[in-house]
């Protein structure tokens, strides 16, 4: 297993476009996390999955994002009508229920910039 | 809910210097606690973590953090750094039941100077 996968790397697009990201976690990670990190800041909250339920999302997440994980395995974030505000980086992390191991491992990151 | 201060945006220090970048933290349950280290355009890598048992935890490149529950606190050091140690550090802390989502600092950017 090669860790956390996340595609595109870099996405540029248009205010008021739609756009999707996708995660691969580590495969035998139950939990899958989506967070978004601004210039300067440390990453924040947006949603988790436990398998593929979706057990919370952030207040930062408007009803312009939506998450899944349809098979508990890849998730995709879409985000609807970009905002200049929704530029940041998208990271997203996978770990184990509970255990020793216990800690995110974290994909490099899809960057978005809305233009 | 939990939050972490990390006490020190930028942390400018000489080359095989010692190191110290400060963490406190609230919560009103237990926690775990973690640091993690960004390197530019990249995701973070985990340093190291505070479960359980030792208040005194090493992690990779030489780093070592303390848990100090009664001064709610975890602080990364490490006693001589390299150039390649310049990084974005987060602070990080989870609680121990329900989600396990973790909350992270803000970051202290350490800039290692030859």
């Amino acid at each position: 297993d090669t860790g956390v996968s996340q595609d595109p790397r870099h996405k540029i697009t248009k205010r008021g476009q739609n756009v999707t990201f996708r995660c691969d976690p580590i495969s035998e990670h139950n939990r899958l996390y989506w967070y978004r990190q601004t210039l300067g800041q440390g990453p924040e909250f947006l949603t988790y999955f436990q398998n593929e339920a979706q057990l919370e999302k952030s207040r930062l997440l408007s009803d312009r994002f939506s998450a899944e994980r349809p098979k508990g395995s890849f998730s995709t974030l879409e985000i609807q009508r970009t905002e200049q505000g929704d530029s940041a980086m998208y990271l997203c992390a996978s770990s184990l229920l509970t255990g020793a191991n216990y800690g995110y491992t974290f994909g490099s990151g899809t960057r978005l910039t809305v233009v | 809910a939990q939050s972490v201060t990390q006490l020190d945006s930028q942390v400018p220090v000489f080359e095989e210097a010692p190191v110290e970048l400060r963490c406190n933290y609230s919560s009103s349950v237990s926690v775990y606690l973690f640091w993690y280290v960004q390197y530019p355009n990249q995701g973070l890598q985990l340093l190291l973590k505070y479960l359980s048992g030792s208040t005194l935890v090493k992690g990779i490149n030489g780093f070592e953090a303390e848990f100090n529950k009664s001064q709610t606190s975890f602080h990364l050091r490490k006693p001589s750094v390299h150039i390649s140690d310049t990084a974005e550090y987060f602070c990080a802390v989870s609680e121990t039941t329900g989600g396990f989502k973790t909350i992270f600092g803000a970051g202290t950017r350490l800039f290692v100077k030859a």
